[in-house]
């Protein structure tokens, strides 16, 4: 299985302030068709997770453009500009290129 | 818009079955696949498997085989997924979300407990 090692975060993050959150793959997630099956997700305490990013680096419909994504084949950042209250929660990264799909373990950000 | 409205909560004993549900609506139900995931309490996320409504094709992860089994309903636009022999270890919350993950549902705890 592909294993996603998510990095930490120095938390707490000061509001205001930018957050990068990474993910490293166990293999590259670029798929034959040329599209990278990389999501990034957030997960509000209590609810469930909401996309944010897709294909590594496309924002999902209604998603604030603090939020951006971009990376390589196996390397990938998301990163939040200007920390707000509304962004404390986990986030979580998941490859959908091999089979079984596989999620990192999570990165939680909290805010100071 | 799209939504996916998932049965309510399960307390069920140890060695039972149980069914969960997810209703789709907001899109074409036979269009998309519908993927079903596992969280345990303070834990990751784990992907168990996935069923295309429109013809009833199925791909599970290995490690859920003989443990969940995914069924759809095309008339009531409505995704199960059965899981059996339970043990403690199936204690979680259990999202559906449709096509790319794009979209889940709300989630549904199911507690294993005798």
């Amino acid at each position: 299985d592909i294993v996603m090692t998510q990095g930490a975060l120095p938390n707490p993050v000061p509001s205001g302030e930018s957050a990068s959150i990474t993910c490293q793959s166990s293999k590259s997630l670029l798929y034959s068709d040329g599209k990278t099956y990389l999501n990034w997700y957030l997960q509000r305490p209590g609810q469930s997770p909401q996309l944010l990013i897709y294909w590594m680096s496309t924002r999902a419909s209604g998603v604030s453009d603090r939020f951006s994504g971009s990376g390589s084949e196996k390397d990938f950042t998301l990163k939040i500009s200007r920390v707000e209250a509304e962004d404390l929660g986990v986030y979580y990264c998941l490859q959908a290129t091999h089979l079984p799909y596989t999620f990192g373990a999570g990165t939680k950000l909290e805010l100071k | 818009q799209v939504q996916l409205q998932q049965s309510g909560a399960e307390l069920v004993k140890p060695g039972s079955s149980v069914k969960i549900s997810c209703k789709a609506s907001g899109y074409t139900f036979t269009s998309y696949d519908m993927h079903w995931i596992k969280q345990q309490p303070g834990n990751g996320l784990e992907w168990i498997g996935w069923i295309y409504p429109g013809n009833g094709n199925t791909k599970y992860n290995q490690k859920f085989n003989g443990k969940a089994t995914l069924t759809a309903d095309k008339s009531s636009s409505t995704a199960y997924m059965q899981l059996s022999s339970l043990t403690s270890e199936d204690s979680a919350v259990y999202f559906c979300a449709v096509g790319g993950f794009d979209y889940w549902g709300q989630g549904v705890m199911v507690t294993v407990s005798s």
